[in-house]
């Protein structure tokens, strides 16, 4: 059965700290790793991760897939209280019609 | 930007009632889903659907049914809600192969009594 494992499920952090999130997966046909963050209801995309060792950036986050390891971090540098968000992970399929697997998520919680 | 909207943020039923969730999107995407959130289980697919018409379970469909009759509306159906029902319903749409433009609606929370 595909599994995506994230860790810890929850974070509790002071601003400026720089935190890292951990997704972990077994799932076969792998196409891709998706991050997202849902701060109220909607989720929306961070990145997506296809190849091994290339870092994706955007501002203080970045993220990096390891296909050996099966997994993948999140980092946020500098922390704000805007940080403050569910991340989730997912994974998407070669075949499946584009379902994906998620993870159960990551509350990350940036403490003023 | 693309908009999905669920029609309610949140729904309180009684236990037997038939509950419709409503869910249209505006960016003429091919594929459809819906998911239930719950704390500690993350996001699990119910349903899904790639064209009008068509529907293919996802990974917990017991107790649920959809119906896509147009390309821009996908409606979630409980048949006869039950407590274990109770949870927090998130739609989503994209144009196929493109998971990355996955967008999400901002969810219904229902409560089943």
């Amino acid at each position: 059965e595909d599994k995506v494992v994230q860790s810890p499920l929850s974070l509790v952090v002071h601003e400026g700290d720089t935190v890292t999130l951990n997704c972990s997966y077994e799932v076969t046909n792998f196409r891709s790793l998706l991050w997202y963050k849902q701060e109220k209801k909607a989720p929306t995309f961070l990145f997506m991760l296809t190849s091994s060792g290339i870092e994706k950036k955007s501002g203080r986050l970045s993220s990096i897939l390891d296909k050996k390891e099966l997994s993948s971090i999140l980092n946020i540098t500098a922390t704000q209280t805007g940080d403050s968000a569910i991340y989730l992970c997912a994974v998407e399929r070669l075949q499946g019609a584009q379902k994906l697997v998620f993870g159960q998520g990551t509350r990350l919680t940036i403490n003023p | 930007d693309v908009k999905v909207t669920q029609s309610s943020r949140y729904l309180v039923k009684r236990t037997g009632e038939k509950v419709f969730l409503e869910c249209v999107q505006d960016m003429d995407h091919e594929n459809m889903f819906w998911y239930r959130q719950d704390p500690g289980l993350g996001l699990r697919l119910i349903y899904f659907s790639y064209d009008v018409k068509m529907k293919e379970k996802g990974d917990i469909p017991e107790g649920y049914s959809v119906s896509r009759e147009k390309k821009e509306r996908f409606s979630l159906i409980l048949e006869s809600a039950s407590t274990n029902q109770t949870s927090m319903y998130l739609c989503a749409s994209s144009p196929p192969g493109q998971n990355e433009k996955l967008f999400f609606g901002s969810g219904t929370q229902l409560s089943v009594l």
